[in-house]
């Protein structure tokens, strides 16, 4: 069966300093990866999305860079954090080659900027 | 491109009642989804209906889906305490790229035992 995993589980980080979460799933090849983010009380933000090693769409442009070095492997990263970086990300894969398939989510990371 | 909605934001009943949620959206989809958050969690999928489809059932789980109002409902029977969650709507949208899902801002449910 697949899983995927998140880690760390929460982060607190200074502002002005870098970050890196990483994701990974197994079970599965070449899935669409995908990065969320989700304000307190808000729905998800998707962040970035692949489809592909080396293949990442930005959604919206921010502070935050996505890597996909390996097939199952989904970066999150930034050179300098802001205040606004906080909140809780969410990543999710899906089959690659299905249509209609619902997404499957890890269990997120709750990042706090100090 | 628009996220669902969901109405109502809130929702506090007791154990057994029935929960029904609502959502709303704006676009044509290729189907419409509804996920369970418990606290501080990632997403769990609940079910999928197409938008050929005009009701689905799962468990205690039944889903309505009228695409000539853009309106989804998600109805949870006999409900416990274990169903307190946020449940979020997302679709997947005619011409959207890649499995993109535009997800509301959630029903947040309590369930009272």
């Amino acid at each position: 069966s697949q899983t995927i995993h998140q880690w760390p589980a929460t982060l607190v980080q200074p502002v002005g300093s870098p970050l890196s979460l990483e994701c990974t799933v197994e079970g599965t090849s070449n899935p669409n990866l995908y990065w969320y983010r989700q304000a307190a009380g808000r729905g998800l933000q998707l962040l970035f999305y692949s489809v592909g090693i080396g293949q990442i769409s930005s959604e919206v442009p921010q502070n935050l860079s996505a890597s996909r070095p390996q097939d199952r492997q989904f970066i999150l990263s930034s050179k300098k954090l802001l205040l606004s970086d906080s909140g809780f990300y969410l990543c999710a894969w899906r089959p690659g080659t299905a249509r209609g398939e619902p997404q499957h989510f890890g269990d997120g990371t709750r990042l706090s900027i100090l | 491109s628009q996220q669902g909605e969901e109405d109502p934001q809130a929702l506090s009943i007791q154990e057994g009642e029935n929960a029904t949620m609502n959502c709303s959206y704006k676009t044509s989809i290729n189907n419409l989804q509804w996920y369970r958050q418990n606290s501080g969690r990632g997403l769990v999928h609940l079910i999928l209906i197409r938008s050929n489809e005009r009701e689905k059932h799962s468990g205690r789980l039944r889903v309505t889906l009228d695409t000539s109002k853009k309106s989804s409902s998600l109805l949870i029977t006999a409900s416990r305490a274990a169903d307190t969650a946020s449940y979020f709507c997302a679709t997947d949208e005619v011409g959207s790229t890649l499995g993109r899902l535009y997800f509301g801002r959630g029903t947040q449910l309590t369930v009272w035992p």
